[in-house]
């Protein structure tokens, strides 16, 4: 069944540790994208991709980095997590529509 | 600056009433408007709207776009508690290819 996915769903992390935020889908889509949601405030675009060895910042500014080396995978990377790092990591991807659809999200916690 | 605003940021209502959410924009090059549901993880897709005027219907939830006014709303008829989440509207704009810009959302609560 095509979907959208990432891992893991939940992380606590310390500070200084390096990681890394899977995302995979297997719906073909050129298109990915990383959010950043705190509590009860809007998405912000932190990546983005439009295919293979393409990836742009978004309009959050983020220290965090991203790859591109196959369609299906869009990993985003934290070298040194620190506690303003903690929020909502959503993963998306679209084809040559507008619609975007959305994987379940990381939830990442850097004490 | 290109920017989405929802109205209200939140709303409490009652099993069975009816709710309208308002999306009102500004952007460069409109493209398309999207509202999503959000409960407690990923958003989901509900309606995507291109065309003014034309409304988009799926079960008790429908949705129309004014491209003149610059506004869209978000009807839930016959509300219920399963309907409680948080909805979010997002333009695309044709100068990002791609890219969608959200409003903050409005949290709708259904008690029973």
């Amino acid at each position: 069944e095509a979907d959208i996915y990432q891992t893991p769903r939940y992380l606590v992390i310390g500070t200084g540790k390096k990681i890394t935020l899977e995302c995979s889908q297997t719906m073909g889509h050129d298109k990915m994208y990383w959010y950043q949601q705190d509590p009860g405030m809007e998405l912000h675009l932190i990546h983005y991709s439009y295919g293979v060895n393409s990836t742009e910042k978004g309009d959050l500014s983020s220290e965090s980095t991203v790859s591109r080396i196959r369609t299906e995978h869009f990993p985003l990377t934290l070298e040194s997590a620190r506690p303003s790092h903690t929020s909502q990591y959503l993963c998306a991807s679209s084809n040559r529509g507008n619609e975007q659809f959305f994987g379940p999200g990381t939830r990442l916690t850097v004490l | 600056e290109d920017k989405v605003v929802q109205s209200p940021l939140s709303l409490v209502v009652h099993e069975g009433d009816t709710v309208t959410l308002n999306c009102s924009y500004e952007v460069t090059n409109f493209r398309s408007l999207l509202w999503y549901k959000q409960e407690k993880k990923a958003p989901t897709f509900l309606f995507m709207l291109t065309s003014s005027g034309i409304e988009k219907k799926s079960g008790r939830l429908s949705s129309i776009l004014d491209k003149k006014e610059l506004f869209s709303i978000l009807n839930i008829t016959a509300t219920q508690t399963g309907d409680s989440a948080v909805y979010l509207c997002a333009v695309h704009d044709s100068g990002n290819t791609g890219k969608l810009i959200f409003g903050q959302g409005t949290t709708l609560q259904v008690k029973p």
